[in-house]
């Protein structure tokens, strides 16, 4: 059975700090895929990223970076230099042979003015 | 990535009743899904919607609670039949989208409250 688990439910921060979301997850499949999602108050689910299994390359787009490593089933994410419009629910997702998406509960991310 | 769109945005219904939501994609897609929200939760996988098949649905949703079309590989209806409170929920269905599926974009959502 997949797992993903978000430790931190909510998380506040004062707009220009660095942010680390964490995400763990537990999987038996060789070959899987990760991926971040953020879900502003709107409701919609917002694609960020998406990793496999055989690339360990931590990646950055603009603020955005992350940080993927077997060795620990870890796959967090960090924004750089906050904004308020980062405010949002982040969700981390794990899918594997099935391609079917088994959602972290999601951490929630303040940025204050 | 493909344009998703879904219809209503959001209703209110009454106890009893159903509600039937609907998915277009601007490009065909094979694999269409429908997840559930509960207020405050994760998403849940509801179920698999493949043209020319039946949906494949996950342990805890049945057909007749949750009967999936899909008619094309550009549309899919998602019913939720004899609401109860509990139905109240953000419905999104998602698409995969690439040589193996492992992309997933969702639509905006269907927000239902049942009265």
């Amino acid at each position: 059975a997949q797992k993903v688990t978000q430790a931190q439910t909510e998380i506040s921060v004062v707009e220009k700090e660095d942010v680390t979301l964490d995400c763990v997850y537990e999987t038996r499949d060789t070959t899987y895929y990760l991926f971040w999602y953020k879900q502003p108050p709107s409701g919609e689910l917002v694609f960020l990223i998406r990793r496999n299994s055989f690339d360990e390359q931590n990646e950055i787009s603009g603020r955005y970076s992350w940080n993927f490593q077997k060795s620990t089933s870890s796959f967090n994410f960090t924004i750089t230099a906050s904004q308020v419009v980062d405010s949002a629910v982040y969700f981390c997702a794990l899918s594997g042979s099935n391609y079917k998406l088994t959602f972290g509960k999601g951490t929630l991310l303040t940025v204050n003015p | 990535s493909a344009v998703i769109s879904q219809k209503p945005s959001r209703d209110i219904c009454q106890r009893g009743t159903s509600l039937t939501i609907q998915c277009q994609v601007d490009s065909q897609v094979t694999m269409m899904f429908w997840y559930r929200q509960q207020p405050g939760q994760s998403l849940t996988l509801i179920a698999t919607a493949n043209q020319g098949s039946e949906a494949t649905y996950e342990s805890g949703f049945v057909i007749d609670k949750f009967p999936i079309s899909r008619p094309n590989l550009t549309f899919s209806t998602l019913t939720v039949s004899n609401l109860s409170p509990e139905d109240s929920s953000i419905y999104l269905c998602s698409v995969g989208q690439g040589s193996i599926f492992y992309e997933q974009y969702f639509g905006p959502g269907t927000r239902l409250t049942v009265t």
